[in-house]
């Protein structure tokens, strides 16, 4: 059963905000939410992750909200490089040992229209 | 430049004939793993290694070996390739496993 949950396309205005939702409503405690994309063939790009607290870096901002259950990306000035993929992963240690493998799904492809 | 390769990129074979598809970071990186990506399937981790010596299976290890020799390399070896194993394939690299991977460019293998 897929753990995540997201919208199969998205559009986007070049230079306003992208913002990706995401489903994850059986997450568990342990289980830290991941986002990646990829761009046609290439091999998936990190973005960003956290466990329940907002997060923001150079690319992105992560929003999760206070019960876990859902998550938003936030590219805040989208280009058209910003074209791709994105994936939302939820990941934790498997419990013998070693980090569960990042599960992709089908992802959200987001189209940023000049 | 810190990256992770993988040669070949393109690879067309027959069935059965033993091939390996090597992949190599250049990061010290502990945790190194391979995925297979399939139309509508996603990517799909096949194996995983934590640290030298030690591998482990993923969700989809069936027809494939790996080894860790050393902590730079972790090849991916399909002993008796069959059509069914034609697919993207991906290594990736990350400190300890939970934090950022790496991915390489991607091997392509058609087995016919």
């Amino acid at each position: 059963d897929a753990k995540t949950t997201q919208p199969p396309s998205m559009d986007c205005a070049e230079g306003r905000a992208a913002n990706l939702p995401c489903n994850h409503s059986t997450i568990s405690g342990n289980e830290y939410v991941y986002w990646y994309r990829q761009i046609h063939s290439q091999g998936p790009q990190y973005i960003i992750h956290g466990l329940k607290n907002n997060e923001t870096n150079e690319m992105a901002s992560l929003i999760i909200t206070e019960d876990r259950k859902s998550s938003t990306l936030i590219l805040p000035h989208a280009t058209l490089r910003d074209t791709a993929v994105y994936y939302c992963i939820v990941s934790s240690w498997r419990s013998g040992g070693g980090a569960d493998g990042l599960t992709f799904g089908k992802g959200t492809h987001l189209i940023i229209q000049p | 430049e810190a990256q992770v390769t993988q040669n070949p990129r393109y690879l067309i074979t027959v069935t059965g004939k033993k091939l390996t598809v090597t992949c190599s970071q250049n990061m010290n990186h502990e945790y190194m793993s391979w995925y297979r990506q399939d139309p509508g399937l996603g990517l799909r981790q096949i194996y995983y290694s934590m640290n030298v010596e030690v591998t482990d299976k993923g969700d989809v290890p069936e027809g494939y070996k790996v080894s860790r020799k050393e902590k730079r390399n972790f090849p991916l070896i399909l002993e008796s390739p069959s059509p069914n194993q034609t697919s993207l394939y991906f290594c990736a690299s990350s400190p300890y496993g939970l934090d950022e991977q790496y991915f390489g460019p991607g091997t392509r293998l058609t087995v016919t």
